[in-house]
């Protein structure tokens, strides 16, 4: 069955603290692998794309890194701007050309100033 | 260029009523795609459909729940007999063809009293 895991759930960090947040999958056919922020009451907003192992992106202070199973959203010297929910998302193909999103539950992010 | 507009975003209705809820996608969007998340949880996929046509309903409850996204107008949302486990926000995305990159809306909250 695919399926994404994120982890942590949760992480709280200080001003400046870099860290990386986790997403691991096991799907058939890969298809892309996205990243969105969300943030309270809000719906969530693209980040990144990624297609390949070894493909990097990088936007601010976030940068994103795929193997051929997990994926990693570093950040450095995070600030509280960057506090939100932090969703994974694995595209796999459907009937037809179409394709699917299977998502992970996302890792919430607070950076304390 | 108007990004995804969602309508009620906040509707209150008593048990056994309708709901409707209403999705404009951005322009030149004809994949539209349902989600539905509960506090604390992650998004929950329900349907994806394309001008007129279901792609995947997969995530849908099979009883109450129905979507459409007809030619001309939003796409709908209906859910028939409330009951107080659909109390959630319902978000809305669109895409110009299958991808991964999806524009959300902000949601639309509902309570069932």
């Amino acid at each position: 069955e695919d399926q994404v895991t994120q982890s942590p759930e949760a992480l709280r960090l200080q001003e400046g603290e870099s860290s990386s947040l986790n997403c691991s999958y096991t799907v058939s056919g890969l298809r892309g692998l996205f990243w969105y922020r969300q943030d309270p009451g809000k719906g969530p907003e693209f980040l990144f794309t990624l297609y390949s192992a070894g493909e990097e992106k990088e936007k601010e202070r976030l940068k994103a890194t795929l193997t051929k199973k997990e994926s990693f959203l570093h950040i450095t010297a995070p600030k509280p701007e960057d506090s939100a929910t932090y969703l994974c998302a694995v595209q796999v193909p459907l009937a037809g050309n179409n394709r699917k999103l299977i998502w992970g539950l996302g890792t919430s992010l607070a950076v304390n100033p | 260029n108007a990004g995804v507009m969602q309508n009620p975003r906040h509707l209150v209705r008593r048990r056994g009523q309708e709901a409707r809820l209403r999705c404009s996608p951005m322009k030149g969007h004809s994949h539209v795609y349902w989600y539905r998340q509960l506090p604390e949880e992650g998004l929950k996929f329900m349907v994806y459909l394309q001008k007129e046509n279901i792609i995947d309903e997969s995530g849908m409850p099979k009883e109450r729940f129905s979507a459409e996204f007809p030619k001309e107008g939003p796409s709908i949302l209906r859910i028939q007999q409330v009951v107080r486990g659909d109390s959630a926000a319902y978000f809305c995305a669109s895409s110009p063809y299958s991808t991964g990159e999806l524009f959300f809306g902000e949601g639309s909250r509902l309570t069932v009293l």
